[in-house]
């Protein structure tokens, strides 16, 4: 089977905790994006990464880390300086970055307590 | 149509009958566009896309219109299904960004 997997489904955290949310994708893409979608509102680009070894900021990358060492895999990173982490993650790849169709995981539930 | 906030529009159609789906669009200079259906708890599904030199383009039950005069993109779904129950919502790209309206919540009443 090909695509995009993420794990864990759900995320507990308890505050002041740094979390790694895991995602892998078999699909010889590229480029690889990280999400954040709140009820009510569109996507949010954290990050992304067109290539492997690295990676730029997208519109909220404040509080977030990711790192790009292997092409199939975009771990991103939750630290303790992101103030309201609780949210759906989403990771999505594509085949190169700009015009091309972003394909999505299943997405993580993190929940800060 | 697309909003930003806490409540999302909705549409609600029987089952059997065709659902129509808008999405404004702000950037004249948006080239390529994609409509998502995303199902609760799950990740955003590609359903289809269209490039701006397109007026029209037909998938298997859906059907998604571009009009560039009112930056207008709409996605129609013909004999809706129970399943066809989700958020959908569209994607344009523009210098190479890809940007995410909020979404429109469908339900099919059975």
């Amino acid at each position: 089977d090909g695509g995009i997997t993420q794990s864990p489904k759900y995320l507990f955290r308890k505050e002041g905790q740094n979390v790694t949310l895991s995602c892998e994708q078999n699909l010889n893409h590229d480029a690889m994006y990280w999400y954040r979608q709140d009820p009510g509102q569109g996507l949010r680009l954290i990050y992304y990464s067109q290539i492997v070894n690295d990676f730029q900021k997208g519109d909220i990358a404040e509080g977030y880390s990711v790192s790009r060492e292997k092409k199939e895999s975009f771990p991103l990173t939750v630290t303790s300086a992101q103030k309201n982490p609780t949210a759906f993650y989403l990771c999505a790849s594509s085949t190169y970055g700009g015009q091309t169709t972003q394909y999505f995981g299943p997405g993580t539930r993190l929940t800060v307590l | 149509g697309e909003s930003v906030g806490l409540h999302l529009p909705t549409l609600s159609v029987q089952e059997g009958d065709n659902s129509i789906i808008n999405c404004a669009y702000s950037n004249s200079a948006s080239d390529y566009f994609i409509w998502y259906k995303q199902e609760s708890g799950k990740g955003p599904q590609f359903i289809i896309d269209i490039r701006s030199n397109m007026d029209k383009r037909q998938g298997q039950r859906v059907t998604v219109l571009l009009n560039k005069t009112v930056k207008h993109l709409s996605l129609q779904i013909a004999a809706t299904q129970p399943g066809d129950s989700a958020v959908y919502f569209c994607a344009e790209i523009v210098n190479n960004d890809m940007r995410f309206g909020a979404g429109t919540r469908l339900t099919v009443k059975p």
